[in-house]
């Protein structure tokens, strides 16, 4: 069965270090998107790409990167780890003709 | 920029009760609606996907129905269980122009007790 996994499921990082959050899909879905989950907010849009080469900010980009160099991965980059960037990191790709969206299983993400 | 709202935000009912789930957006162009369950510390899985153009969706005890209109989404559970238990989301995708990402409300904490 086609899926979406991310890697790793938990990950403490100190201050000021870089992390890259992998997700892979295997849907072929060009539409993948990265959200954070934090209590009192709900999930919320950091980056978007539609398609390889393809890559846009969402509403709390700041502080994170994105590439596409293919279709099945989107890792999400902190360039600069923060504590206010401790969440739960969600990736979600979504097919081309319904729209209806797929996510992975989430990566907790401590930053001390 | 659009709103979505879900009502209530914890609901307790005892098992084999039939219940709702509210859920009301700000802007009625939407391209699809979709209700998630999302159990504690697990992602979130696709229970409905409900078209702009389509009324209603179901799949088993569930159903969903979409009134864009007037900006509102409802979840049915009939006949309530204890695995029903879990934090159910509403999310709406905005027409293409806006982009394909979803905006989400902040979710309803269902328990079912035996």
């Amino acid at each position: 069965d086609a899926e979406i996994t991310q890697s790793p499921r938990h990950k403490i990082t100190e201050t000021g270090r870089q992390v890259t959050l992998a997700c892979h899909q295997t849907w072929n879905h060009n539409n993948m998107f990265w959200y954070r989950q934090d209590l009192g907010h709900g999930l919320r849009l950091i980056h978007y790409s539609y398609g390889v080469q393809d890559t846009n900010k969402g509403e709390v980009s700041d502080g994170y990167s994105v590439s596409r160099s293919n279709t099945e991965d989107l890792p999400l980059t902190l360039e600069s780890a923060a504590s206010s960037q401790t969440s739960v990191y969600f990736c979600a790709s979504s097919e081309g003709t319904t729209g209806e969206s797929f996510f992975g299983q989430g990566t907790r993400l401590t930053v001390v | 920029k659009q709103e979505v709202t879900q009502i209530p935000a914890a609901l307790s009912v005892p098992e084999g009760e039939n219940l709702v789930l509210n859920c009301s957006f700000t802007d009625s162009a939407i391209y699809n609606l979709q209700w998630f369950r999302q159990d504690p510390g697990k992602g979130l899985t696709s229970l409905l996907l409900i078209q702009s153009s389509q009324r209603e969706q179901t799949s088993g005890r569930l159903n969903a129905s979409l009134d864009k209109s007037s900006g509102r989404s409802t979840l049915y559970i009939a006949a309530s269980q204890p695995g029903d238990s879990a934090t159910y989301l509403c999310a709406v995708r905005a027409n293409s122009n806006s982009g394909y990402a979803l905006n989400f409300g902040k979710g309803t904490s269902l328990l079912v007790t035996p």
